[in-house]
């Protein structure tokens, strides 16, 4: 069992749609990661968190510490957000990754 | 503002072949790290160095040498390459510990015939 799971792996929306992906892990963390990757492209920090909520823009990630569980939404989707979001978290001085999720916005 | 740079960004060779891929970064963290990124197994550690001269294995180290001579430079060397090693290659950088993001560059698409 990965230490680090996310659902879905692969999720299609429709433009302005509101999109939920989850994260659960199973180890003790100091922190937890939301990343995103464009098609062909790097890899971009979106959050880090240990606590709470983080907003910044139409992305929200929110973090359960007791339940090891985070989620990202985004609010009014649109096409410019179809890419990868990768869940990390932070485990002794290490990032443990789960296998993302693909998300394709249509318009 | 350069941040975090790798070269070459594509490469081809062929098995058994040395080939090295750099990675430099500019704001003087202590962390770097080196990763392979395959289908159906998203990002794995391949080694990572918490100070220059410290480096450790991470989750797929054989094949790979590291060194870390200087802190900005954490170059990665495959000594005879092998086709299993095909994969596109994240270096990342942390200011310390924990608790701080990790920095990508760009990757490396590594090709091996």
């Amino acid at each position: 069992k990965n230490e680090v799971e996310q659902s879905p792996q692969n999720l299609t929306a429709q433009e302005g749609e509101f999109i939920t992906i989850n994260c659960s892990y199973s180890v003790g963390i100091s922190a937890l990661h939301w990343l995103q990757q464009h098609p062909g492209g790097g890899i971009v920090s979106l959050f880090m968190l240990s606590s709470g909520k983080k907003k910044h823009g139409r992305l929200i990630a929110t973090i359960n510490i007791q339940e090891k569980h985070s989620s990202l939404h985004i609010t009014a989707s649109h096409p410019r957000d179809s890419a990868v979001y990768i869940c990390a978290v932070d485990h002794t001085d290490k990032l443990i990754f789960g296998t993302g999720t693909r998300l394709q916005v249509f318009p | 503002d350069a941040g975090i740079t790798q070269s070459p960004r594509y490469k081809i060779t062929e098995t058994g072949r040395q080939v090295t891929l750099m990675c430099h970064q500019t704001w003087s963290h202590s962390y770097m790290f080196w990763y392979r990124q395959d289908l159906g197994h998203g990002l794995r550690l391949i080694y990572y160095s918490a100070a220059a001269d410290i480096t450790d294995k991470g989750e797929v180290p054989d094949g790979y040498v590291v060194s870390r001579s200087k802190t900005e430079n954490f170059p990665l060397t495959l000594e005879s390459a092998t086709r299993s090693q095909t994969s596109v290659y994240f270096c990342a950088s942390r200011l310390d510990r924990d608790n701080q993001p990790q920095h990508f560059g760009d990757g490396t698409r590594l090709s091996i015939l």
